[in-house]
């Protein structure tokens, strides 16, 4: 089982749209979750962090976590066509070192 | 302006060649990493340090070397590159372990032939 897996893509959503993506992590001790934005060419750039349960917003993007069921989201309201990007899941795997990714969520904004 | 350097951006080189691609970061991060991405497989760890000589390995360390003799370099060595070695590599670099919020250089594509 992979430590960190992200819902296959690629997810297209038109312009104005709710994008959802998801993501499952293995470790039961992580605390740390991250949600990277990569362009095609680019490097990954942070876009969210979250480490405690619930909801934690930031102006178009809401991320979710819930330690229990393993699971961390990224919402991306009102999407925009530069919202087109690779999207990475990152989890702090024990010990605190380590950051695991998942392959990436790949998002089409249809203008 | 905080950044982290790779160098070179793009190298082609054959098989047994030795290479050394750069990382340096000008914010005193303690912790820094080694990636490799390849399609389908995301960011794989290959090589971490969390502070001056102090380097361990990742999830696909080999064919791979590291060291840290100053805080702000951390060198990615491979001493005889394979063809299997082609990929796109990003160093990066966190100041807590804690919260491990990394900053990415700008990547280095690998052609070994």
């Amino acid at each position: 089982q992979k430590e960190v897996e992200q819902n296959s893509g690629p997810l297209s959503v038109p312009e104005g749209a709710i994008a959802s993506l998801n993501c499952t992590y293995s470790d039961r001790v992580s605390q740390s979750f991250f949600w990277y934005r990569q362009y095609s060419g680019k490097s990954p750039e942070l876009i969210m962090s979250i480490y405690s349960n619930g909801d934690k917003e930031d102006g178009r993007f809401t991320a979710q976590l819930n330690k229990a069921s393993q699971y961390v989201s990224l919402l991306i309201r009102d999407s925009q066509p530069s919202d087109s990007a690779t999207y990475l899941c990152a989890v702090n795997i024990s010990p605190d070192y380590k950051l695991s990714f998942g392959a990436g969520t790949t998002v089409t904004v249809r203008a | 302006e905080a950044q982290v350097t790779q160098n070179p951006r793009y190298l082609i080189t054959v098989t047994g060649k030795k290479l050394t691609v750069t990382c340096s970061q000008n914010m005193n991060h303690e912790y820094m990493s080694w990636y490799r991405q390849d399609p389908g497989l995301g960011l794989r760890q290959i090589y971490y340090s969390m502070n001056v000589e102090v380097t361990d390995k990742g999830d696909v360390p080999e064919g791979y070397k590291v060291s840290r003799k100053e805080k702000r370099n951390f060198p990615l060595i491979l001493e005889s590159p394979s063809p299997n070695q082609t990929s796109l590599y990003f160093c990066a670099s966190s100041a807590t372990l804690a919260k491990n919020i990394q900053y990415f250089g700008a990547g280095t594509r690998l052609s070994v032939l």
